[in-house]
């Protein structure tokens, strides 16, 4: 079956540590994204890539940082500059171009230790 | 004024009622329209999308557009205890660029 794979389900941080989610696909999409989703607001975009090699700033990159050497990974990096990282990750991808609709993975629960 | 405003609920229904999820955006530039189911613990499933005013239906499910009131709805027919989840509208616009309303906590009583 195609889909996205996120992992791990959950993950813990120590103070001053870095921690990276990994995302996979095998759904053949360009596309990639990050976000963030917390309690009472809708989700926020970290990072995304169209294209293999390349990829922008969302709205809320401080903090973050992400890789794109393969079409179908996206892994995405918590590092010690975020300051709250305590929230729900969830990875994307769509076909790019406007009328393609994003497919989401299950997600990692992050948490501060 | 936020682009996209969405009722967080929580909504309390009895199994079989009729469901209505409504979303109100501001942005002219909103193009395509979805509606995304998520259950606790997982990733946005999609359920509807569709481009254009007027309705789409899907089984129980139906989305509306109305582009000039700027307004969007999901109806869900004969609701199941299975459809307690949140919903989440969500837009996209000319660049490419997703935006998602909070998400309407739903539960449907047996």
């Amino acid at each position: 079956d195609g889909g996205i794979t996120q992992s791990p389900k959950y993950l813990f941080r120590k103070e001053g540590q870095n921690v990276t989610l990994s995302c996979e696909q095998n759904l053949n999409h360009d596309a990639m994204y990050w976000y963030r989703q917390d309690p009472g607001q809708g989700l926020r975009l970290i990072y995304y890539s169209q294209i293999v090699n390349d990829f922008q700033k969302g709205d809320i990159a401080e903090g973050y940082s992400v890789s794109r050497e393969k079409k179908e990974s996206f892994p995405l990096t918590v590092t010690s500059a975020q300051k709250n990282p305590t929230a729900f990750y969830l990875c994307a991808s769509s076909i790019p171009g406007v009328n393609q609709p994003q497919h989401f993975g299950d997600g990692t629960r992050l948490s501060i230790l | 004024q936020k682009e996209v405003e969405q009722d967080p609920g929580p909504l309390s229904v009895p199994e079989g009622a009729i469901v209505s999820l409504n979303c109100t955006y501001s942005n002219s530039a909103f193009q395509y329209f979805m509606w995304y189911r998520q259950y606790s613990r997982k990733g946005p499933e999609l359920l509807m999308y569709t481009y254009s005013s007027g309705n789409k239906e899907d089984g129980r499910f139906t989305a509306q557009v109305d582009k000039s009131s700027k307004y969007i709805s999901l109806f869900i027919r004969d609701s199941q205890p299975s459809d307690s989840a949140t919903y989440l509208c969500a837009f996209q616009n000319n660049f490419n660029k997703f935006y998602f309303g909070s998400g309407t906590k739903l539960n449907v009583k047996p």
